[in-house]
């Protein structure tokens, strides 16, 4: 079956550190892939997506994530977080046989200290 | 950008009564909405795939006669929690699909229902 996993629950991190959160996913086939994120209180957002071309891909908010075929991986990267920065990440997959279905990882929550 | 509504926001009904969920696409159409429902610190499950003018198509395991799935138009989903219990409790959301959008369509999410059942 197809599933997404992202490697950490909870990140706690002190302002200005570098953030990583992993992302991999089970799925033979050709893929979107996805990272949204709920702040406190809101509804989710698109931080940014790959559909195609260039591996490495910017999102909004400084963030950015690299897609490595080999690995199944779509890892999301940030190289100085901020205290607004706190949020729920939730890494998604989207086969492109099935334009419809999109597959979310578990979430990881991030929170960042001042 | 696109904006998808939901209402209510919140809803707290009684055991046995039914609920009804409103989705709504205000600047866009929407071929194709997709109910989710999340779990407390989990993940978004998707229940189903609404279609305009057709059946919803539900995910394995989610009981259609349960979740009664109405897309009337382009713009407005409703899902109806039937007979509800206290383990429909939970946080609703649903999200709609750009048919304008570029390929693969880009997903808009709504701001949740928060559902209690006493």
């Amino acid at each position: 079956a197809q599933s997404v996993s992202q490697h950490n629950h909870h990140v706690i991190l002190s302002e200005a550190a570098s953030l990583e959160l992993g992302c991999n996913y089970s799925y033979g086939g050709t893929v979107n892939l996805f990272w949204y994120v709920q702040y406190p209180g809101q509804h989710l957002q698109l931080l940014l997506k790959y559909f195609s071309g260039d591996p490495l891909v910017k999102g909004i908010k400084g963030f950015e994530a690299e897609f490595i075929k080999s690995k199944f991986s779509f890892n999301l990267r940030k190289p100085s977080v901020q205290w607004s920065d706190t949020a729920e990440y939730f890494c998604a997959v989207n086969p492109k046989t099935s334009y419809d279905k999109v597959i979310f990882g578990p979430g990881t929550s991030l929170s960042v200290i001042p | 950008g696109a904006v998808v509504s939901q209402h209510p926001s919140r809803v707290i009904c009684k055991s046995g009564t039914s609920v009804k969920i409103e989705c709504r696409s205000l600047d866009f159409q929407a071929t194709t909405m997709f109910w989710y429902r999340q779990f407390p610190k989990k993940s978004l499950m998707l229940m189903a795939t609404s279609n305009e003018g057709s059946k919803a198509t539900y995910e394995q395991g989610v009981e259609k006669d349960k979740f009664l799935i109405n897309h009337a138009s382009l713009t407005l989903s409703t899902l109806t929690v039937t007979s509800a219990h206290p383990e429909d409790s939970s946080f609703y959301i649903c999200s709609a699909r750009d048919i304008e959008g570029q390929v693969p369509y880009e997903q808009y999410f709504g701001p949740g229902t928060r559902l209690t059942v006493t």
